[in-house]
């Protein structure tokens, strides 16, 4: 069974720095491009970044770049999104998702991880 | 950058209706487009991808339809179940992707 867990979620204040994980079972992560797309509460989905299978190639929605660094482990099977200079908009739920086809096609979630920036 | 807009950005229906979602791109993508349902606190769900094709597992009366700027997702007869927000997606500006804003569709 393909599972995705997200983690490392919490209140933080503006201007501060957190670091998501995800931690993916049942399938071969290093097969795929891995996605985060995040859902500010109330609103509509954004992607938010993306890594290539070895890693050599990250992309990112304009908002984040300079701020935010997508990675992975294939080794520990697991993906992260470590984020700088956090922001009030920042404020959303983060979903780690499996490319199916490099462009952008997700079929396995995980359940998701809040992001609180707040003072 | 593509946008994407939806309408109607909410509507509410009853069981057995048929329902029609329009998505739009502020320029040609093709069939690069795809469909997700998404319920309250849980994942969004890939419904249909490549404009038409529906994703394995998803009941056969979700249908789309669509090419260029102007698709579509039909309910052919709206259960229960299919309270929820769906979403657009375009895929042809990879490795940027965008949604659209999403509609709610009320029972």
């Amino acid at each position: 069974e393909v599972q995705l867990v997200e983690s490392g979620g919490g209140l933080v204040q503006p201007g501060g720095s957190l670091r998501l994980s995800c931690e993916v079972s049942g399938f071969s992560f290093n097969r795929y491009w891995m996605s985060w797309v995040r859902q500010a509460p109330g609103k509509g989905l954004e992607w938010v970044a993306s890594i290539q299978q070895e890693g050599s190639e990250k992309n990112y929605v304009d908002s984040v770049k300079g701020r935010f660094t997508i990675s992975r482990d294939n080794a520990k099977k697991s993906l992260y999104l470590q984020m700088y200079s956090l922001r009030g908009d920042d404020t959303a739920v983060y979903y780690c998702a499996r490319d199916d086809s490099g462009m952008g096609l997700w079929v396995y979630w995980g359940q998701g991880t809040l992001v609180t920036v707040s003072s | 950058d593509i946008q994407m807009t939806q309408s109607p950005s909410s509507l509410s229906a009853s069981v057995g209706d048929r329902v029609t979602i329009t998505c739009r791109a502020s320029q040609s993508i093709g069939n690069y487009l795809n469909w997700y349902q998404q319920k309250p606190g849980k994942a969004p769900k890939l419904l249909i991808y490549a404009a038409s094709t529906l994703q394995s597992g998803v009941p056969s009366r979700f249908s789309g339809s669509g090419s260029g700027t102007d698709f579509t997702l039909t309910i052919s007869s709206l259960q229960p179940e299919d309270f929820a927000t769906f979403y657009c997606q375009q895929s042809y500006s990879t490795p940027i992707f965008t949604f659209g804003p999403g509609t709610k569709v009320d029972i």
